[in-house]
């Protein structure tokens, strides 16, 4: 199966730095990507989402990028506000089997005004 | 996502009690999931539904159980058997389990006393 390493933990950033969140992926059949923020005690909300037939995709401050050939993946936010703060979680897909996604461990991002 | 509920949002239990979370959802989604949520653990499947009347055990299932009756529900039972059932609950549902995007519901924190 599918397992996913997502690096660092914690991040720590002072307002308007970049914050970059990497992930690994151990299954080359995997296809889909997607990218989900977790505010405290809040539910799991889907923020990007990148295909394997794209290297990189953006959306106003946040961009994910795919390195198929290493099989890694990154969440880039660029000027980071303290609403920011949140667990980042990545997750893999394959494109057979159950298509059921495997999620990273999460990184939790604190940003300071 | 505001069309997947999730109660309670708060839920106490005593050792060797059996006690079922609630999950409903009205965006006529085929594909129903239940994950657990431990600190630094990120998500781990706990048993998933692709239609009704059918579902899968996911990585951690022993301990748990579920029913489909219904599209529109999938309940989780956390038995007695579960030897560490303190966490967070999430259920989720996409339009098919082929399909990219999942919606989380809000959770439920589950406390055993």
């Amino acid at each position: 199966g599918e397992n996913v390493e997502q690096h660092p933990s914690t991040l720590s950033v002072q307002e308007g730095d970049s914050a970059v969140i990497k992930c690994t992926y151990s299954d080359s059949a995997s296809n889909y990507f997607p990218w989900y923020k977790q505010e405290l005690g809040k539910r799991p909300q889907l923020i990007i989402d990148i295909r394997s037939n794209v290297g990189e995709k953006k959306d106003q401050r946040i961009a994910v990028t795919l390195n198929k050939t290493a099989k890694h993946f990154s969440l880039h936010i660029t000027e980071t506000q303290p609403e920011d703060s949140a667990v980042y979680f990545c997750a893999a897909r394959e494109s057979g089997g159950s298509y059921i996604p495997t999620f990273g461990r999460g990184t939790s991002l604190i940003v300071h005004p | 996502d505001g069309g997947i509920t999730q109660s309670p949002k708060y839920l106490f239990r005593k050792e060797g009690q059996n006690v079922t979370l609630s999950c409903e959802q009205n965006l006529n989604h085929d594909a129903m999931y239940w994950y657990r949520q431990d600190p630094g653990q990120g998500l781990r499947l706990i048993y998933y539904s692709q239609i009704v009347n059918d579902f899968q055990k996911g990585d951690i299932a022993e301990g748990y159980s579920v029913s489909r009756e219904k599209k529109e529900s999938f309940p989780l039972t956390v038995t007695s058997a579960q030897k560490n059932p303190t966490a967070f609950y999430l259920c989720a549902s996409s339009m098919s389990s082929g399909t990219d995007t999942q919606y989380f519901g809000p959770g439920t924190r589950l406390t055993v006393l």
